[in-house]
């Protein structure tokens, strides 16, 4: 009963390559989040979606791509992956902007 | 932007031992979470606590949101309780992290 999972857990790349994240929550939610955490364990926000639209893009490269087929679902792809991609993603939900958030299990992506 | 500042950076605790984690923000919130970030990396949800005081075990929280700052308070600590505890703020749907404090615990 896993309220917000996250495919793959670890992932190992090659500069270059694209790839993509994906990730599913059970908890009727309608806002969905990526967080990236650092080697130096620090979290920033990447996206926001709400109802399947965007509401928050941070200054992220045009390489990173979200989308959200619907409520329960927000993939991220990211294209031509560099080192500095190397990093942990977490995806998150909440039931608005203001509630509580819950986050997945997260996925390691290093990129070699 | 808000602002967050943690502290302490880092702690070392003999078992059994109390600690207070200090959380300090730069701007009114209506969001801010207590997370426990274990050693295998998972993000573990302690405390939604933007304003008022809650409790659940040995673990207890405070937010003063006049005053900008939010306590996390662990009695009788245990070694499981080892890990990164991060405060995270939002007053836009984005939660902004603070640089967390690790906290070890010793047997």
């Amino acid at each position: 009963d896993t309220a917000v999972s996250q495919t793959p857990k670890y992932l190992v790349t090659q500069m270059g390559n694209d790839k993509s994240i994906k990730c599913e929550q059970n908890l009727g939610h309608d806002t969905m989040y990526w967080y990236k955490q650092d080697s130096k364990k620090f979290l920033k926000i990447m996206f926001s979606y709400n109802n399947k639209e965007l509401i928050i893009n941070e200054t992220v490269p045009n390489r990173f791509s979200p989308k959200s087929p619907d409520k329960a679902h927000l993939n991220l792809h990211i294209n031509s992956l560099e080192l500095g991609d190397s990093a942990v993603y977490f995806c998150a939900s909440s039931q608005d902007t203001r509630s509580e958030q819950y986050f997945g299990p997260g996925t390691r992506l290093t990129v070699t | 932007g808000i602002q967050v500042e943690q502290s302490p950076p880092d702690l070392i605790l003999q078992e059994g031992a109390n600690s207070t984690l200090r959380c300090n923000f730069s701007d009114s919130v209506n969001n801010l979470q207590w997370f426990h970030q274990n050693p295998w990396g998972q993000l573990i949800n302690l405390f939604y606590i933007p304003s008022g005081t809650k409790q659940n075990g040995r673990l207890s929280a405070t937010t003063v949101a006049t005053e900008r700052y939010s306590l996390l308070y662990i009695s009788s600590s245990q070694t499981t309780d080892s890990g990164v505890y991060f405060c995270a703020v939002s007053n836009t749907g984005k939660l902004i992290f603070g640089q967390g404090t690790t906290l070890q615990v010793k047997p």
